[in-house]
C-alpha cells in the first residue's frame, strides 16, 4: 500500500509562534501533496495544492504568507503555520499523490494543532 | 461545493451488508466517483474508486447506475470497526485533482 506520514501527530504551541508540521510519503514519490484542514464536526477543507519544486497553490481565502509550504523533494512537503493564533487550532491533514499514477490521492494520519 | 449528496447518517448491524448511497446528478463523462472514509480523529482512507463499470476490492464494492447518477458503496459484512464517515467524491483523474469533501455519511456498525 501507500504510506503517508505525518509529523508531530500533535502539538501545542502559545500564540505568536510558528509550528511546522511534515508529511512524508514514505514508500512512493509524490509530485503533488494535498493540504487540508479540518475543524471539530465539519468536513476537510483543501487549503493548498503543493508541487515539487514550484509554488504552492492556494484555495481561495486561505493566505499564503500565514500558511507557508514547502515541497522540496517528491517525499516530503512542509506546512508552516506562521504566528499561529487560537483560530488556527485544528486538525491538519496532508495527502500525497503517487508520481506514477494519477489514480487517487493517500493521507497522512493528521496533525492536530492547538493554539493557546 | 461537493457535487455529491449523500444521507447524513446510517445504521449497520454487524456482520451485515452495509449499503451507502451516494447522488452526482450532475458527473461530468471524465469524472470518477472516488469514496473515502474517516475514522474518529484520523486522516481519510481510501477505499475504492470507478467511472463507469463496478467495481470491487478486497474492501468493498462500488456499483454505479448505468446513467452515472447515483452510486452505492457496499461492506458486505460490516463490522465495528467499519463505523466512520464515509465520503463519495468525484473528481477529474488527471485533470482537476482536487477532492472536495461533502458532509458524507456517518455509518454506525451496531453490535
Amino acid at each position: 500500500g501507500a504510506v503517508v506520514s505525518q509529523h508531530p501527530s500533535w502539538v501545542i504551541c502559545k500564540s505568536g509562534t510558528s509550528v511546522k508540521i511534515e508529511c512524508r510519503s514514505l514508500d512512493f514519490q509524490a509530485t503533488t501533496m494535498f493540504w487540508y484542514r479540518q475543524f471539530p464536526k465539519q468536513s476537510l477543507m483543501l487549503m493548498a495544492t503543493s508541487n515539487e519544486g514550484s509554488k504552492a497553490t492556494y484555495e481561495q481565502g486561505v493566505e499564503k504568507d500565514k500558511f507557508l509550504i514547502n515541497h522540496a523533494s517528491l517525499t516530503l512537503s512542509t506546512l508552516t503555520v506562521t504566528s499561529a493564533h487560537p483560530e488556527d487550532s485544528s486538525f491538519y491533514i496532508c495527502s500525497a499523490r503517487r508520481s506514477e499514477s494519477v489514480e487517487t490521492q493517500y493521507f497522512g494520519p493528521g496533525t492536530r494543532l492547538l493554539v493557546l | 461545493d461537493a457535487k455529491t449528496t449523500q444521507p447524513p447518517s446510517m445504521d449497520c448491524a454487524e456482520g451485515r451488508a452495509a449499503n451507502l448511497p451516494c447522488n452526482h446528478s450532475t458527473i461530468s463523462g471524465n469524472e470518477y466517483v472516488y469514496w473515502y472514509r474517516q475514522i474518529h480523529s484520523q486522516g481519510p482512507q481510501y477505499i475504492i474508486h470507478g467511472l463507469k463499470n463496478n467495481e470491487t476490492n478486497e474492501m468493498a464494492s462500488l456499483i454505479i447506475t448505468e446513467d452515472r447518477k447515483s452510486s452505492t458503496l457496499i461492506l458486505p459484512h460490516a463490522t465495528l470497526r467499519d463505523t466512520a464517515v464515509y465520503y463519495c467524491i468525484v473528481s477529474a483523474q488527471g485533470g482537476s485533482e482536487k477532492l472536495v469533501f461533502g458532509k458524507g455519511t456517518k455509518l454506525t456498525v451496531n453490535p
